[in-house]
């Protein structure tokens, strides 16, 4: 397996534009999580989903972000508008617990946002 | 709720000097802990968990209970090791809640 996926692995755009950021998780695995990381707060959970279902999204900062996981090989997470203060890096991670018997989340490489 | 602290946002040590990186964390329940580490503009990746027992890269982690940590740790520190290092909790549906990053710097 290529481990999770995630496009584009950079991205930059103007304030305004809207932003759709891709993962294709491990196959078999039955949960998705979106993080996004700056140096000022760290690793923080925005959503998570359990067999394409959306459990937790307390930490989706705001209306301007939507997750969708419409299969369970495909999940996007949308920014619009874009603001600057959205600069981060986004990274997709999944994991199942069925299989490993324990929750260790596997992580993609990462988005590189920039809004100017 | 659960949370997980690590202390120190930067820990700077010399090679070979033993390295010591700080986790305490708080959880009802009984917890499964883990050590993440990235490397420069690297993916996240697990370096080890506390049901393990094991010791990946000469690091090795123990769980207190009594004292709610799970420091790692590692005799001599090697300039490889330089890093940003995550100590993670795991709850309710496969859930982790991640500590804040320690950033170890090791000098020549």
């Amino acid at each position: 397996d290529a481990g999770v996926i995630q496009s584009p692995r950079h991205e930059v755009t103007e304030m305004g534009q809207e932003v759709t950021l891709r993962c294709k998780p491990i196959s078999g695995h039955n949960s998705l999580f979106w993080y996004r990381q700056t140096m000022m707060r760290g690793l923080e959970l925005l959503i998570y989903f359990n067999n394409n279902v959306p459990i937790d999204d307390s930490g989706m900062p705001e209306d301007r972000f939507s997750a969708k996981m419409p299969n369970a090989s495909f999940s996007t997470l949308k920014i619009q508008p874009s603001e600057p203060r959205d600069s981060a890096v986004y990274f997709c991670a999944s994991s199942s617990a069925r299989t490993s018997g324990s929750h260790e989340q596997y992580f993609g490489p990462g988005t590189r946002l920039t809004v100017t | 709720a659960q949370r997980v602290t690590q202390p120190e946002k930067l820990l700077s040590v010399f090679k070979g000097a033993p390295v010591e990186l700080k986790c305490n964390y708080s959880y009802s329940g009984s917890p499964e802990l883990f050590w993440y580490v990235q490397y420069s503009r690297q993916r996240l990746q697990l370096l080890l968990r506390h049901i393990s027992r094991e010791s990946i890269k000469g690091f090795t982690a123990d769980l207190n209970k009594g004292e709610t940590s799970f420091h790692l740790k590692k005799p001599f520190a090697q300039e490889e090791d330089s890093a940003m290092y995550y100590c993670a909790l795991s709850s309710a549906g496969n859930m982790l809640t991640f500590g804040g990053g320690t950033r170890l710097m090791v000098k020549p």
